[in-house]
C-alpha cells in the first residue's frame, strides 16, 4: 500500500532532551516536507527536501534539524525540545514538486507534547 | 507574501450543498488545492486547479478565478462523514511548498 509512515504517532517528553521524528514513504517521490499544525495557525512548513541530500528551510525552522540521506526517510529531530514546539506533526511527500497538480500525500500525523 | 482566507467555522444539514470559499492575496502561484482533514487524521487531497474555472469529481467540485483572487469548494448531497476541516492552499511559484489557509470546519447536522 503506497504511504507516508510517521513515528512516533504520539510523544511526551521534557524541556531539553533530544528526539526524533521518523517518516518515511514508499512511492519514490522526489519530494518531502515537515509541517506544524497549531490550532488558529493552520498548518505551516517546518522544512522539505527536493531530493537525497537537498534540505531547505520552510517557515518555521527555529529548532529544528532534518536530513535526506536516503530517498525514503526524512527524519526531523529536535535537538532541545521546548514547551512551544508542543504541536501535532505532518511528514508529506510528492513526486514531482512543480509538477502541474502534484499533490502531497500525508503521514498519520505525531502528536509531540514538551513539558 | 501569500495571504489565504477562509471562513472558520460553517454549518449544514444533510442533504444540503454548501460552498466553502477561499480568498488570496499572492504575487504568484502554481496551483490551488483544496484538502479534507478529519479531526485529528490527516489531511487528504479533495481537488486541484491550475486555470479558471470549475472542477468536478462526484459531490465535489471547486472552482478557481485569478482575477479576483478567489475559490471555492462546494459539497453536494452533504453526509454526515463531510463533518471536516477543509483547508485551501496554494503552491508557491517555486513548487517547493503548500500555503495553507487556517481551514474551515464544516459541521453536518441530520
Amino acid at each position: 500500500e503506497a504511504q507516508v509512515t510517521q513515528n512516533p504517532r504520539y510523544l511526551i517528553t521534557v524541556t531539553g532532551k533530544k528526539l526524533t521524528v521518523t517518516c518515511s514513504q514508499n512511492m519514490n517521490h522526489e519530494y518531502m516536507s515537515w509541517y506544524r499544525q497549531d490550532p488558529g495557525l493552520g498548518l505551516r512548513q517546518i522544512y522539505y527536501s527536493m531530493n537525497v541530500e537537498v534540505t531547505d528551510k520552510g517557515d518555521v525552522p527555529e529548532g529544528y534539524k532534518v536530513s535526506r540521506k536516503e530517498k525514503r526517510n526524512f527524519p526531523l529531530i529536535l535537538e532541545s525540545p521546548s514547551p512551544n514546539q508542543t504541536s501535532l506533526y505532518f511528514c508529506a511527500s510528492s513526486l514531482e514538486p512543480g509538477l502541474a497538480g502534484d499533490r502531497q500525500y500525508f503521514g498519520p500525523g505525531t502528536r509531540l507534547t514538551v513539558t | 507574501g501569500q495571504n489565504i482566507d477562509q471562513p472558520t467555522e460553517m454549518t449544514a444539514t444533510e442533504g444540503a450543498i454548501v460552498q466553502i470559499n477561499c480568498t488570496y492575496q499572492t504575487s504568484g502561484f502554481n496551483g490551488l488545492f483544496w484538502y479534507q482533514q478529519h479531526a485529528g487524521e490527516a489531511p487528504t487531497f479533495l481537488s486541484y486547479n491550475v486555470l479558471d474555472g470549475l472542477e468536478e469529481k462526484g459531490r465535489f467540485s471547486s472552482f478557481l478565478s485569478r482575477s479576483k483572487g478567489y475559490s471555492y469548494l462546494l459539497l453536494k448531497e452533504l453526509q454526515m462523514k463531510d463533518s471536516a476541516s477543509y483547508l485551501c492552499a496554494l503552491v508557491n511559484q517555486a513548487g517547493t511548498a503548500l500555503i495553507f489557509g487556517k481551514g474551515t470546519t464544516l459541521s453536518v447536522s441530520s
